[in-house]
Formats: C-alpha cells, structure tokens, sequence
C-alpha cells in the first residue's frame, strides 16, 4: 500500500537555526498538509497546499514557516529561525481530492528538538 | 465553535470487552468524522470514518455512532484485543473539494489488558 515518508525521523536544532523537513506525499494525491503534534497533546493542523499554493494556514503557521513542493515528489515545511515551542512532533498527510472529503494519510513524523 | 470534545482522556478494558470512545463538536458545518488510530511513534492511520447523512458504520469489530441532533459521535470496539492498545483520534472535517483540514480531538489512550 502507497504511504507517506518523511525524513529525518528526528532533528535536533540549535534556537535560532533554520530547519527544513521532508516529505513525499503519496504519488497521485493532489493536497498537502502539514501537522504538529506536542508532546502529549493533540494533532492540530498547520498548512494546507493544493496546485503549488497555500490553500488554508492556521494561526501557529506564522511567517516564520513555508512550505514548498520544489519538486513533482517532495513536499517541505522551513522553519526559517527556530524557537523552543516549535519542539513538536510533526505530521505530513496527504489526500487525493476531488469531490466530497478525501482521507489523509499520515506519514509517521519527524520529531523536531530545539535545544 | 471548531473544537471537539474527546472523552475519556483513557481507558482500560479487559480483553474481549468493548471499548467506547464519545466526541462531541459544535460546528454544524462539519460533514466528515474519521476517527485515527495512532500506535507510539507512528503516525496516525485512519481507522473508520463516517459522514452525517448515516447514523452508523460498522467495519469489523469497530463502529462508529453517529447522533446529528445531539453533535455526538462515538467509537465502539467490539472484542477488544491487546493489539487495539494505541492512542485514538477523533476528528472532523468540512468538505472543500479536497481542501479539508482536520480538527483533531485531545486523544484517548486506550489499554487492553488481558
């Protein structure tokens, strides 16, 4: 069965440091996400990405994130200046779109530790 | 109003007993309830899924029970198996042609003991 990667499966970062993490999303799926999970809390939604742009971000993803496909296969989420609070397990999904709600498939997270 | 609300925080049942799970939203404009399973680090699989227009879905030993009027919807699983031990997600969705972010729930850690 198609599945999710993402890699590293952890990075440990200096505060202040950039961070890019990977994705490859299933082949044919069209719409892209990114999640973050703290450490014991809930799965909460950061981005969302469809024809090469941002179709929704929530108030967590500030400007100090982007997300770009810079291929037709990786899909990537930049911390451009790390703080504390971004440790956090976080999730790449994607879905196939089209009409009615599409499942998303989760890959299994990087495990991002900012020191 | 894009919360939902996950009970218990976590549960114990023995081995061949049910399990049940309650969620509780309150935007009416959510059309899709998936609910995840997610086993330590992993990430979270989709278990079921159910949309409001059916009052219940059965795949195998899980259901789901859907109630419109009260915005509730639970997790059942029927002959609980150590396996099953995982953390469960509830969530929900608004259908957008693809474009469906998922509000999660808090999580229930589920232990089957034998």
């Amino acid at each position: 069965e198609p599945e999710v990667t993402q890699t590293p499966s952890h990075q440990v970062t200096q505060m202040g440091q950039e961070v890019i993490l990977r994705c490859v999303p299933i082949s044919n799926h069209l719409y892209f996400y990114w999640y973050r999970q703290i450490l014991g809390q809930k799965v909460e939604f950061l981005v969302s990405f469809y024809n090469n742009e941002i179709s929704e971000k929530s108030e967590i993803f500030d400007d100090q994130f982007s997300v770009e496909r810079p291929d037709g296969s990786n899909f990537t989420l930049k911390i451009r200046s790390t703080k504390l609070e971004d440790s956090a397990m976080y999730f790449c999904a994607s879905s196939g779109g089209g009409s009615g709600n599409q499942p998303q498939h989760f890959g299994d997270g990087t495990r991002l530790s900012i020191l | 109003q894009q919360q939902v609300k996950q009970s218990p925080q976590s549960l114990i049942v023995q081995k061949g007993g049910i399990s049940i799970i309650n969620c509780a939203y309150e935007n009416t404009a959510f059309d899709y309830f998936p609910w995840y399973q997610q086993f330590p680090g992993k990430g979270p699989a989709l278990l079921i899924a159910i949309r409001p227009d059916v009052s219940e879905k059965k795949e195998g030993r899980f259901t789901i029970s859907f109630n419109k009027s009260a915005k509730q919807f639970s997790l059942h699983i029927m002959d609980s198996q150590p396996g099953d031990s995982a953390t469960y997600f509830c969530a929900a969705s608004i259908g957008n042609f693809g474009n469906e972010k998922l509000t999660f729930g808090t999580g229930t850690r589920l232990t089957i003991i034998p």
